[in-house]
């Protein structure tokens, strides 16, 4: 079965600290990740997405991801956060085709001055 | 530029009235399309995805449909309303290989 865990309901962080957010999916086939960030009553951003090549990934922002295989892992991290990043994050896993993406339950980030 | 508009913003509907929720996508042709929902507070869950006009596929209905009566059009409907349908809507397009892009999403109260 397909699945995306986001282990972390809540994280909370202090401003300029570093940042992981962790992922872990099941996916049966070659796996296309995604890290998107929803703020408050909006829609879904997205922040990377890894397919295949260099397992670490550069994104938006500052945040980067890297992709372990052996670990089914595809966490996501930041050097220095900064208060705007508050917001919830969304992991998700599709195939090539894209036609079904399957998220995460989202970790909100909480960054405190 | 590429442009995706949801309508409405928001709905307050009473249980078992219908519902029409609609998406655009501007500036390309032939998107693929796809709605998706979440439930308040939670993950988000898909429902549909178009590859062209006409056919729209089931991912896990909830006593919803869909059509894509146009090109760049999705629409979401049921005719009749259940509580557990309140939520935020949120419809999505890519082509390629892009990652699937999202709207800005229409938050539905169920009363």
């Amino acid at each position: 079965a397909q699945s995306v865990t986001q282990p972390d309901a809540r994280v909370t962080v202090s401003e300029g600290a570093s940042l992981q957010l962790r992922c872990k999916y099941s996916y049966s086939g070659t796996p296309y990740l995604f890290w998107y960030v929803q703020y408050p009553r909006q829609g879904l951003q997205l922040l990377l997405k890894y397919y295949s090549g260099d397992p670490v990934v550069q994104g938006v922002n500052g945040f980067e991801a890297e992709f372990i295989k052996s670990n089914s892992s595809f966490h996501l991290r930041k050097a220095s956060v900064h208060w705007s990043d508050s917001a919830v994050y969304f992991c998700a896993v599709s195939g090539a085709n894209y036609n079904v993406l399957y998220f995460g339950s989202g970790t909100k980030l909480t960054v405190e001055p | 530029a590429q442009t995706i508009h949801q309508w409405p913003v928001a709905e307050i509907k009473a249980v078992g009235s219908p519902l029409s929720l609609g998406c655009t996508i501007k500036g390309k042709s032939s998107p693929n399309l796809y709605w998706y929902w979440q439930a308040t507070g939670g993950t988000l869950q898909q429902l549909f995805y178009s590859i062209t006009v006409g056919q729209v596929e089931s991912v896990v209905q909830l006593n919803l449909s869909a059509s894509r009566p146009k090109d760049d059009q999705f629409i979401l409907s049921t005719e009749k309303l259940l509580l557990s349908h309140s939520g935020f809507y949120l419809c999505a397009w890519n082509q390629n290989n892009q990652a699937p892009l999202f709207g800005e999403g229409t938050r539905l109260s169920v009363l």
